[in-house]
Order: C-alpha cells, then structure tokens, then sequence
C-alpha cells in the first residue's frame, strides 16, 4: 500500500495563477480531508468528502474548490492565487468506524509571490 | 463547536527525562477521540497515541503516555526517558464519533531535547 501520496511536493506560484493539488489513497476508504498549516499553526479544515461525489466546506474554503469524482482521488483546486494561500497542505483519509484510522499524506508546500 | 487548547507554545527538556504537555478541550460531545501527533521538520504528521473517551484507562505507546481527564476535559501527553528524536512540534486533536468527523487541532507545542 502507498497509502495516501500527494504531488506536488513544492509550489511557487505568481499572484492570480490556479493550481490543483493532487491527493490519492489506496486503501478504499471513504472519508478524506484536506488541512491547510500555516506557519506556527496547527492544522485547519479546508474541505472534506465523505465519499465519492460528495464533498462538504470546512472551517476555511474561500479560495478553493474540491472534487470527488472517485474513491481514490481527492483533488484541491486553487484559483486565482493569492499571498494569503502560502501554506503547506495536507491531504487525509480516515478508515471507518471503531478504530477510524488516520492516514495523512506528505503535504504540499506552496508558496504564492 | 470544539475547540483544542495548547497552552504551552514551546518547552525543552533533557535528554533522559520526563516531561508533559498539556491539552485542554471544549466539546458538548460524549463520544469522540483525542490524539496527540508529531510533526518533525520532514513536515509528515505521525500519530503518537490515541485515545477513546469512552474508555477510563490511560492510553500508554511505549515511551509515551496520557493522563485523560474526562469531566475536566484534559488530555496531557507525558514522554518518558526523552530522547534527541523526541524533537518536533507536538499537535493535540479532538475527533468526535461518528461520520463527517474531521479532526480539530490545537496550535501545537514545539518541544526541543538537549543532550
């Protein structure tokens, strides 16, 4: 099992660029998140998917958007970039219930000048 | 909503030696989950220990420890014989039960080990 892996690694992108963050898990599960972590900080909820085709917002969306067109693939989608976005991004999956494993992938750095 | 307390940004001890800390919570939950991680510089997030609330015992993983407060809603994470790997920035987390339930975080504790 990979597990969850997330490409890219690292990002710089220009004011008003888009981008999409790839996140995959192969352990079939349903519940997948992303977190944004700004520096010093701890973790934030940006959206999460409870399976596929369906995705939800979380504490911090604006400027993002999600898709969950399958099991497996939890992309993020940037656009119109802004300085505010420069974090390193988290993808997550959880397995279901009693145990609800989480499993986090690598993270993104990206930076926005 | 819940919301994960940290109250300690930084701490340092010595290699060799035990040290604690300390996470508060705020929840209406009856069932959920608490977690401590920890983040070295690689960035990647690794779960420490884990923790039920509807469960009286203490986790313990090795080295590590917990002390769950269940009506005072505390959650302390005790290292014991800390080691130089021990260095990272450590993150508690609430997860209430059930679906739709994503992990809130606290700020994080940065802890540095010195030889």
């Amino acid at each position: 099992n990979a597990g969850v892996t997330q490409t890219p690694k690292f990002r710089i992108l220009k004011i008003g660029q888009s981008m999409t963050l790839q996140c995959t898990q192969d352990m079939n599960h349903n519940y997948m998140y992303w977190y944004r972590q700004d520096p010093g900080m701890g973790l934030k909820l940006i959206y999460y998917s409870v399976g596929a085709g369906i995705t939800d917002k979380g504490e911090v969306p604006n400027g993002y958007n999600v898709s969950r067109s399958t099991t497996e693939d939890f992309p993020l989608r940037l656009e119109l970039a802004a300085p505010s976005q420069t974090s390193v991004y988290f993808c997550a999956s959880i397995s279901g219930g009693p145990r609800y494993e989480q499993y986090f992938g690598p993270g993104t750095r990206l930076t926005v000048t | 909503a819940q919301t994960v307390t940290q109250s300690q940004p930084e701490m340092s001890v010595q290699e060799a030696e035990t040290v604690t800390l300390s996470c508060t919570y705020d929840t209406s939950e009856n069932n959920y989950y608490l977690f401590w991680y920890k983040q070295p510089p690689s960035r990647q997030m690794i779960l420490v220990i884990r923790q039920e609330a509807y469960k009286q015992q203490n986790a313990t993983e090795n080295r590590f420890s917990v002390n769950f407060q269940k009506a005072a809603k505390s959650f302390s994470l005790k290292i014991s014989d800390s080691q130089l790997g021990d260095t990272a920035m450590y993150f508690c987390a609430f997860m209430k039960q059930g679906r739709n339930t994503p992990l809130v975080f606290g700020k994080g504790t940065r802890l540095s080990v010195i030889a």
